[in-house]
């Protein structure tokens, strides 16, 4: 998957407990990114970075927030995971084109 | 971004060429054409992209019309591997997929 891999891949969690998903790259790209994917809504941006310490917000940003503090990871973090939040959770990179790692599955019980 | 249309989904017969339409009327200038593909449960992957001229790599052909106001991926000769919902994007900057076309190839 282009030099890219998240942590953990399944994650089963109590709504209200905070939860870390890991984007890792390889690669050295600039920009980085974090969608979900839900049955009936395809991809949507959560959001993405274009550099150390430099975020911004994708179309669906409620309830999440990211920290980029080296180049080579991303993290996602729900600060307090709602069952809306379950879903399937995509990080890209971005370098001549758009990759994207395998995925996290999260479900918010 | 501007909009895509594309046929929620679409059969193919093995061996045969899949041709995926997408309408992008209201696509401006410097917006590329981009296609990605995604395999059941995996993460999306790129096939292609143009500007305004057709292109070719080893997994697929791109044509665009002469107005850049729809396009056409070809995937000449389909494999039972090629299901996957397939996505066209146009963009400046980040991607925005739509719903894209659930493609079915077929034995």
């Amino acid at each position: 998957d282009a030099g890219i891999t998240q942590s953990p891949r399944h994650k089963v969690t109590e709504t209200g407990t905070p939860v870390t998903l890991r984007c890792h790259q390889t690669e050295n790209h600039r920009y980085m990114y974090w969608y979900r994917q839900d049955p009936g809504h395809g991809l949507r941006l959560i959001h993405y970075s274009y550099g150390v310490k430099d975020t911004d917000k994708g179309e669906v940003s409620d309830g999440y927030s990211v920290s980029r503090s080296k180049t080579e990871d991303f993290l996602l973090t729900l600060e307090s995971a709602t069952s809306s939040q379950t879903s399937v959770y995509f990080c890209a990179i971005r370098g001549y084109e758009q990759y994207f790692g395998p995925g996290t599955r999260l479900t918010v019980t | 971004d501007a909009k895509t249309t594309q046929p929620p989904s679409m059969d193919c017969a093995e061996g045969r060429a899949a041709n995926l339409p997408c309408n992008h009327s209201t696509i401006s200038g410097n917006e590329y054409v981009y296609w990605y593909r995604q395999i059941h449960s995996q993460g999306p992957q790129y096939i292609i992209h143009g500007l305004k001229n057709n292109e070719t790599n080893e997994m697929a052909s791109l044509i665009i019309t002469e107005d850049r106001k729809s396009s056409t991926l070809i995937l000449p000769h389909a494999t039972l591997r090629d299901t996957a919902v397939y996505y066209c994007i146009v963009r400046v900057g980040e991607l925005i997929f739509g719903q894209g076309t659930e493609l079915s190839v077929k034995p």
